[in-house]
C-alpha cells in the first residue's frame, strides 16, 4: 500500500515547454486534489477531483489543465510553462466522505521553470 | 469565501519547553478546521482535526489544538518540545462543502532548540 506517489520528483523546463505530472493513488478514494506550495503562500489549490472523469477548478486554476480517466489517476498537465509555475506541486486524496475524510497527501514534486 | 492567518512564521522554542502555534480562521460559515505538519522534503500529514463536539481537540505526537468560536481561533499547543517536532505547521479551513476543499494558512515553521 503506497498511499499517494506522484512522479516525477523533480523536473527542470524551460519557458514554453510543457509536462504533465502524474498523481495516483491506490486506497480506491473518490475526491483527489493538485495544490501548489510556494514560499510564505502556503498551499493553493490548482485543480479537483470528486470521481473519475469530473474536475473543476480551485483557487488558482490559470496555466494548467487536468484529467482523471481513471479513479486511481489524476493529472496536471503546463501546456507552456512560465517562471511564474516554478513550484512544489502537491497531490492529495480522500475518500467518499468528503470533509469527513482526511487528505492524504504525496511527497511532492518540486518543478523549476527557467 | 474563508481564510486563514498564521500569525508567527517561525517560533523557535527550547526542547522540553511547552509551544503554542497561533491561528485564527474568518469565515461567513460554520467550518472545519485542521492542522497539518510538514517535515523537511515531505508531504503534508495530518496532525489532528476539528469537526464538531468537545473543541478541546487531541491529535498525533502529543499535540492538541482548541476551537474557539468566539475569538475565530484554532491554535495548537504542545507541553513539551521534541527534537524531532522540528517541522513546518500548517492550519486549514475546509468550507464543509462537498468537495470538502482546504484553505491553508502560510504556515509557522517551529525549530526545536536542543
Amino acid at each position: 500500500n503506497a498511499g499517494v506517489t506522484q512522479t516525477p520528483k523533480f523536473r527542470v523546463l524551460k519557458t514554453g515547454q510543457s509536462m504533465t505530472l502524474l498523481c495516483a493513488q491506490d486506497m480506491n478514494h473518490e475526491y483527489m486534489y493538485w495544490y501548489r506550495q510556494d514560499p510564505g503562500m502556503g498551499l493553493r489549490l490548482i485543480h479537483y477531483s470528486v470521481g473519475e472523469g469530473t474536475t473543476a477548478k480551485g483557487e488558482v486554476p490559470d496555466g494548467y489543465n487536468v484529467s482523471r480517466l481513471k479513479k486511481q489517476n489524476f493529472l496536471l498537465g503546463l501546456e507552456s510553462a512560465a517562471p511564474s509555475q516554478t513550484s512544489v506541486y502537491f497531490c492529495a486524496s480522500c475518500g467518499l466522505a468528503g470533509v469527513l475524510e482526511t487528505q492524504y497527501f504525496g511527497p511532492g514534486t518540486r518543478l523549476l521553470v527557467l | 469565501a474563508q481564510s486563514v492567518t498564521q500569525l508567527d512564521s517561525q517560533v523557535p522554542v527550547f526542547e522540553e519547553a511547552p509551544v503554542e502555534l497561533r491561528c485564527n480562521y474568518s469565515s461567513s460559515v460554520s467550518v472545519y478546521l485542521f492542522w497539518y505538519v510538514q517535515y523537511p522534503n515531505q508531504g503534508l500529514q495530518l496532525l489532528l482535526k476539528y469537526l464538531s463536539g468537545s473543541t478541546l481537540v487531541k491529535g498525533i505526537n502529543g499535540f492538541e489544538a482548541e476551537f474557539n468560536k468566539s475569538q475565530t481561533s484554532f491554535h495548537l499547543r504542545k507541553p513539551s518540545v521534541h527534537i524531532s517536532d522540528t517541522a513546518e505547521y500548517f492550519c486549514a479551513v475546509s468550507d464543509r462543502g462537498g468537495a470538502n476543499n482546504l484553505f491553508f494558512g502560510t504556515g509557522t515553521r517551529l525549530t526545536v532548540i536542543p
